[in-house]
């Protein structure tokens, strides 16, 4: 247990469906993160939190839409996703974002498959 | 540039045997992290690393944040059944400090 919990573990979803991915922290951290983890390849930063304001946005087209209403929860909601988009996607907090010690705590992901 | 080189990307072992991977850069990073992922689970930090040349262990684990602050090892002694999963390097660039992956090593062990 991390700290970090993310709902649901497993959705599979269809291209005009609209769903939400769902990520609390239980650390008191002030910084919060979105990545997609497809196979053999790095983990890619979607999207960055920091007191509940965005602080980061990777290109990532506009079918991910991130919210996040208070610093222990934040979510990603998906709507006419791609085949393509079907990956873990993973949910982090830490601390803070400026430190090099701010280290960021991983939850267990969801994995997406969108059909 | 900002890529992270993680080799190798699967390793296949005995039992008992000694593992070592690294990953290296031609960027200068401020931090060396490595991290562990289960299958279905999110990585999990094994050893932090925020000194060139800092030498750390965490039980069977030991990493290493290179000098020249552009690579860093993780070797793992006596591997067990549970050492099963994937193994990614991070690190804070040295400008910008921000955090970039390596593609991870892929650890199977036969008992």
């Amino acid at each position: 247990e991390t700290g970090v919990t993310q709902t649901p573990r497993h959705l599979v979803m269809g291209m005009t469906n609209k769903k939400s991915l769902k990520c609390e922290q239980h650390l008191g951290h002030n910084a919060m993160y979105w990545y997609k983890q497809s196979a053999k390849k790095p983990l890619e930063l979607m999207f960055v939190y920091s007191l509940e304001e965005r602080v980061e946005n990777n290109s990532v087209p506009s079918r991910f839409s991130p919210e996040c209403p208070n610093s222990s929860h934040l979510f990603l909601h998906l709507h006419t996703l791609q085949p393509e988009d079907s990956a873990l996607y993973l949910c982090a907090s830490s601390q803070g974002l400026a430190g090099i010690t701010d280290t960021q705590y991983f939850g267990p992901g969801t994995r997406l498959t969108v059909l | 540039g900002q890529q992270l080189n993680q080799s190798p990307q699967s390793m296949f072992i005995q039992e008992g045997e000694d593992v070592s991977m690294n990953c290296t850069s031609s960027s200068i990073f401020n931090t060396w992290l490595w991290y562990k992922q289960d299958p279905g689970e999110g990585p999990v930090l094994l050893i932090a690393l925020y000194k060139a040349g800092e030498l750390t262990s965490n039980g069977r684990l030991t990493a290493q944040f290179g000098i020249t602050r552009k690579d860093s090892f993780l070797n793992i002694s006596a591997s067990i059944p549970s050492d099963v999963g994937i193994y990614f390097c991070a690190g804070h660039l040295e400008y910008g400090n921000k955090l970039v992956f390596g593609a991870g090593t892929i650890l199977r062990v036969k008992s």
